[in-house]
């Protein structure tokens, strides 16, 4: 089972949705938790750390579930500019995972 | 604006070439990293430093080593170029290893072909 791991997509949302997913770990010793947008053709960028009693930034809510060892993302009233690759990053020791991504396309 | 900067943008080089990829970063942080990143396989770690002179293996370290002769660049070297090093290269720091504050702060990228 790999260490990290994220549906691919893609998902394909309407303008103005909202859409969810979610990214599983499997050891329960993974330390912190973020989510890393890349778009196409360019470098990741960070877009939230996950906290455990969850956090918000705008239209994004990330949230951390240890017991089922996993985090989601929430993006509300989804933008056209919203279309990128989503990561699914965790930290264990001084070891940094990257799940190969989530493709999420926002149409018009 | 913190910034992180690669060499090149796109580079082709031939089968059995030695090749050098280099990054730099202003932002005076210890760690430095390298992935490669290939469709359907996502960012894979090649190497990474945690101080200048002192490197460690990724997951993926075949084919490549890495020098950190100062803070601020790190270079990955290809010593014989092979087909199947054809990627995208990309270079990160962090100010930490761990924890809630090591963001990754990435490079543009190298589109490396070999030929």
């Amino acid at each position: 089972r790999k260490e990290v791991e994220q549906d691919p997509g893609p998902f394909n949302v309407p303008e103005g949705a909202t859409v969810a997913f979610n990214c599983t770990y499997s050891n329960s010793a993974s330390q912190s938790f973020f989510w890393y947008r890349q778009d196409c053709r360019k470098e990741p960028k960070l877009l939230m750390s996950v906290y455990s009693s969850g956090n918000e930034d705008g239209r994004f809510t990330a949230q951390l579930n240890r017991a089922s060892q996993y985090i989601s993302l929430l993006i509300r009233d989804s933008k056209l500019s919203d279309s990128a690759t989503y990561l699914c990053v965790v930290n264990r020791d001084d070891k940094i995972i990257f799940g190969k991504g989530t493709r999420l396309h926002i149409l018009p | 604006d913190v910034k992180v900067t690669q060499s090149s943008r796109y580079l082709v080089k031939r089968t059995g070439e030695k090749v050098f990829l280099e990054c730099v970063q202003d932002m005076d942080h210890e760690n430095m990293f390298w992935y490669r990143q290939d469709p359907g396989l996502g960012l894979r770690l090649i190497y990474f430093s945690y101080d200048v002179k002192m490197k460690e293996k990724g997951d993926i370290p075949e084919g490549y080593s890495v020098s950190r002769e100062k803070k601020e660049r790190f270079s990955l070297i290809l010593e014989s170029a092979s087909t199947n090093q054809t990627s995208m290269y990309l270079c990160a720091s962090s100010l930490v290893m761990s924890g809630g504050n090591n963001e990754q702060f990435f490079g543009p990228g190298t589109r490396l072909t070999v030929l």
